[in-house]
């Protein structure tokens, strides 16, 4: 894998349902992996940096996973609920400072 | 603690112009990343400082520069605009990126090129 890829594109979920989305980025020269909620109109929000193997998270109903060995994250949102309607994006942190992103998963939750 | 403030919020500019834009980071933070978003391309980085030095640059043409001064803000440059260079224009300040402190982004500013 030479970029950093995330599917699916696109998520249409009911209220109260849980998903996952995945992330693989380039397992060499690695040095972390963030997640950041973008939602419209406003500027993208950190949501999780993780940087050991098998690292996990969770903030709310939201949680990640880290796999460095074969170069993927998960995120997870439990209960999804309409405010978590937004753009995922995870980039993967090379060379110490160059964060490449994904293209995102754009989730709609209707309620 | 004010947030990443990026200025002007929007911009008209015309083919062969050149333009400035200016990113003032959270107060302590000494990295400053700047990143271009189009249409289906997503996040694309352009370049990052830490106290004052350009430690990474993306692969972008040399119109694109920028600096970063002494009390941390930075400025990016793009000289002779072009049709393609209309995006949103983010900046994202941070302790030090490269110890894996998070990001705080700014609210950017849209570049139009007619």
């Amino acid at each position: 894998i030479l970029n950093v890829e995330q599917s699916p594109q696109s998520l249409h979920v009911q209220e109260g349902d849980s998903t996952n989305f995945t992330c693989s980025f380039p397992s060499s020269n690695f040095y972390a992996l963030h997640w950041y909620r973008w939602e419209t109109a406003k500027s993208p929000e950190a949501l999780f940096v993780m940087t050991l193997n098998g690292d996990e998270k969770k903030k709310g109903r939201i949680s990640a996973t880290l796999n460095t060995k074969e170069g993927y994250s998960y995120l997870y949102i439990k209960g999804s609920q309409p405010e978590d309607s937004a753009t995922y994006l995870c980039a993967s942190l090379s060379g110490y400072s160059t964060l490449t992103f994904g293209k995102g998963t754009m989730l709609l939750v209707s309620p | 603690k004010a947030g990443v403030t990026q200025t002007p919020r929007y911009l008209i500019k015309t083919r062969g112009q050149q333009v400035t834009l200016s990113c003032s980071p959270i107060s302590g933070h000494r990295s400053v990343s700047w990143y271009q978003q189009t249409p289906g391309q997503g996040l694309q980085f352009l370049f990052e400082y830490f106290s004052e030095t350009q430690r990474n640059k993306g692969n972008f043409p040399g119109r694109f520069s920028g600096r970063q001064f002494s009390n941390s803000r930075s400025e990016m440059n793009v000289s002779t605009l072009e049709l393609g260079d209309s995006a949103l224009y983010l900046c994202a300040s941070s302790p030090d990126l490269g110890e894996s402190y998070e990001q705080y982004f700014g609210p950017g500013t849209r570049l139009t090129v007619t």
